[in-house]
């Protein structure tokens, strides 16, 4: 099976401005999963879907959103960019409950 | 609220010696537990989970762990570390109430591996 894959790898954006990050997840997986990392902060929760529905959410501000598609493909979107959301995202996608989180490579976003 | 606590945010062992990474969770009922290996520039991968069978769990590449309720603790080991060992390991706890999948992750511990 061919694992979780994200693109881009690489984003450089500048303040203001919004990005579309892409997740597919591990075929058979409904559940895609969000999270950000950073060095002050660490690893964070985004926000999960499932089914094309959010299930849960982080305690982010409103600029991040994302959604998914009937092919439990995933996307987050951030708009506005800061300086402070630069960071590693990675998603991660995962049976509907209990089981173990497979993680992408990650999108490295850079905010200039 | 739930939270995961690893002490320790470096490591260093030296080539063959025992590996001891600490982790303990706060929650009322036993969470799902996860440890997480991230290498450079990469996602992280799964090195084992706990979900409420044996208290001892074997993982990947020699990694184990075992859950102490009593202690609320779920420490990964390896009885004889390898260079290839060396990244940042992330332990994470998870709720079992089937609503979600979010993981809550301890801050990292970094694994230095000296010859």
């Amino acid at each position: 099976k061919a694992g979780v894959t994200q693109t881009p790898r690489y984003l450089i954006k500048t303040r203001g401005q919004q990005v579309t990050l892409s997740c597919s997840p591990i075929s058979g997986h409904r559940s895609v999963s969000w999270y950000q990392q950073t060095p002050g902060q660490g690893l964070q929760f985004l926000f999960e879907y499932f089914s094309e529905t959010q299930r849960n959410k982080g305690n982010f501000p409103g600029r991040f959103s994302g959604r998914q598609f009937s092919n439990s493909r995933s996307e987050m979107n951030v708009s506005t960019l800061e300086l402070g959301d630069s960071a590693l995202y990675l998603c991660a996608s995962s049976l509907p409950s209990g089981g173990e989180q497979f993680f992408g490579p990650g999108t490295r976003l850079t905010v200039l | 609220a739930q939270s995961v606590t690893q002490l320790g945010s470096h490591v260093s062992v030296s080539e063959g010696a025992l590996v001891l990474l600490r982790c303990n969770y706060s929650s009322s009922v036993p969470p799902y537990l996860f440890w997480y290996v991230q290498y450079p520039n990469q996602g992280l991968q799964l090195l084992l989970k706990y979900t409420s069978a044996a208290t001892l769990v074997k993982g990947i590449n020699g990694f184990e762990a075992e859950f102490k309720k009593s202690e609320t603790s779920f420490h990964l080991t390896k009885p004889s570390a390898h260079m290839s060992d060396a990244a940042e390991y992330f332990c994470a706890v998870s709720d079992r109430d089937g609503a979600t999948n979010k993981l809550i992750f301890g801050t990292g511990t970094l694994l230095a591996v000296q010859p």
